[in-house]
């Protein structure tokens, strides 16, 4: 059964710093998605990355970048230059038919 | 701007009440989810749809819940009768895929239900 573990329940950053999140999978399939949601106050669930499975480079996304080591199954989210307004839940998933969510990381922003 | 819409944003109702809830997915997306969100439970898939056919409702109440897309621009989701468990963050999404994969998946805004 596929699953999704966010070992890291709250993590805090100070502003400009770098921070990197934690998730893991479970699958026996090879060729899927995984994803970084973030969800701030707000609740609006706001698509932060995407990575497919059988693309060997990591994905970008301006100050957001993924570390995506398939052996492993490892697909950690990078914030560089952290702003206040990173500051929300950060969810992974992933997807092969329907998506499987993490529990989710608090992040802070300290100023 | 395409983005998901859902009404009605918020919801207070009595329990035993029905409560209806609807969805309208981007143009184009062909997958539709439906989620619940709670603090004890986190988010939970309740029912998705490929091309308007229902493919997983395993993590809805079938006494009191149901999930339809009569179009493919409308998606309902109705609790019968409603319960004060039933209150939490109701999402919906919708996505494109390619065989059994979706690339993405763009959430609404949520219904936030609370029955008393």
């Amino acid at each position: 059964a596929q699953t999704v573990t966010q070992s890291q329940p709250e993590m805090s950053v100070q502003e400009a710093e770098t921070v990197t999140l934690s998730c893991t999978y479970d699958t026996s399939e090879s060729d899927y998605y995984l994803f970084w949601y973030k969800q701030p106050p707000s609740r609006q669930m706001i698509l932060v990355i995407r990575q497919e499975a059988y693309k060997q480079q990591n994905a970008t996304e301006n100050r957001f970048s993924v570390n995506f080591q398939k052996a492993a199954k490892s697909f950690s989210l990078k914030i560089s230059d952290s702003q206040l307004g990173d500051a929300a839940m950060y969810f992974c998933a992933y997807n092969f038919n329907k998506f499987y969510f993490g529990s989710g990381t608090k992040l802070n922003v300290k100023p | 701007d395409a983005r998901v819409t859902q009404t009605p944003r918020h919801k207070v109702t009595e329990m035993g009440q029905e409560v209806t809830m609807r969805c309208q997915p981007i143009l184009g997306h062909n997958t539709v989810f439906w989620y619940r969100q709670t603090m004890m439970q986190g988010l939970e898939l309740l029912a998705y749809f490929r091309n308007r056919a229902p493919l997983d409702d395993s993590g809805m109440p079938k006494d009191r819940f149901s999930a339809e897309m009569p179009d493919a621009t409308l998606a309902t989701l109705k609790i019968q009768p409603s319960e004060p468990r039933d209150s939490a963050v109701y999402f919906c999404a919708s996505g494109a895929d390619r065989g059994r994969r979706s690339y993405e998946q763009y959430f609404g805004p949520g219904t936030r239900l609370t029955v008393t």
